[in-house]
């Protein structure tokens, strides 16, 4: 099965500093990949999220990067914010085989932009 | 209608008691799943369903039984639980989990649930 990996497990920047959690897979067949921040007590929400036929996408002050080949997307989060202050987890998905898609979760990365 | 949510919020049971835990959603979407979240982990899928058939079942024990009586609700039924259940219980749903596309997932709220 799929199997995701998430690195940093802790990161800490100053506010307006950037931030950048990376992510490997190991299903070759995963074609979507999306991103969620989970505040304390919250719901996880997703972010921003990209599918393999393309290998960037922003959304104001959130990117991510997709690179097929070696396997590995990347969250980038520019002009940081208290707010910003968060788990955030990939994750990966794509076709089974007789099985129903599902989410594989990384091991998540807790966030923390300091004023 | 945007939303996933999730009834009670919070629930204290004990190890004889039988609960259920609920999730509504009314966006159409034909998929939908329990997970269950410890603290400082990612949620751990238990099952999923697909147009109203349950499609996965992660080896989850039998204390744990879901339902899906139809399109847009999910029951989760508790019985004999254990200490090492207590955890978030989160339901999440997404257009369609077959086909080629793949769909965006939305979370509800989730039940915080302990049992003593």
């Amino acid at each position: 099965g799929e199997n995701v990996e998430q690195h940093p497990s802790t990161l800490s920047v100053q506010e307006g500093d950037s931030a950048v959690i990376k992510c490997t897979y190991s299903d070759s067949a995963s074609n979507y990949f999306p991103w969620y921040k989970q505040e304390l007590g919250k719901r996880p929400q997703l972010i921003i999220d990209i599918r393999s036929n393309v290998g960037e996408k922003k959304d104001q002050r959130i990117a991510v990067t997709l690179n097929k080949t070696a396997k590995h997307f990347s969250l980038h989060i520019t002009e940081t914010q208290p707010e910003d202050s968060a788990v955030y987890f990939c994750a990966a998905s794509g076709p089974r085989p007789g099985s129903a898609r599902q989410l594989t979760f990384g091991s998540g990365t807790q966030l923390t932009v300091l004023p | 209608d945007t939303e996933v949510t999730q009834t009670p919020k919070h629930l204290v049971m004990g190890m004889t008691n039988k609960k259920s835990l609920k999730c509504e959603q009314h966006m159409g979407h034909r998929a939908m799943y329990w997970y269950k979240q410890k603290a400082k982990k990612p949620p751990e899928l238990m099952f999923v369903y697909s147009y109203e058939k349950l499609s996965i079942n992660e080896s989850v024990p039998s204390r744990f039984s879901p339902e899906c009586p139809n399109s847009s609700l999910l029951n989760l039924h508790l019985h004999a639980l254990q200490p090492e259940d207590s955890a978030l219980y989160l339901c999440a749903s997404s257009q369609s989990n077959t086909g080629r596309a793949n769909h965006e997932q939305y979370f509800g709220p989730g039940t915080r649930l302990t049992v003593t």
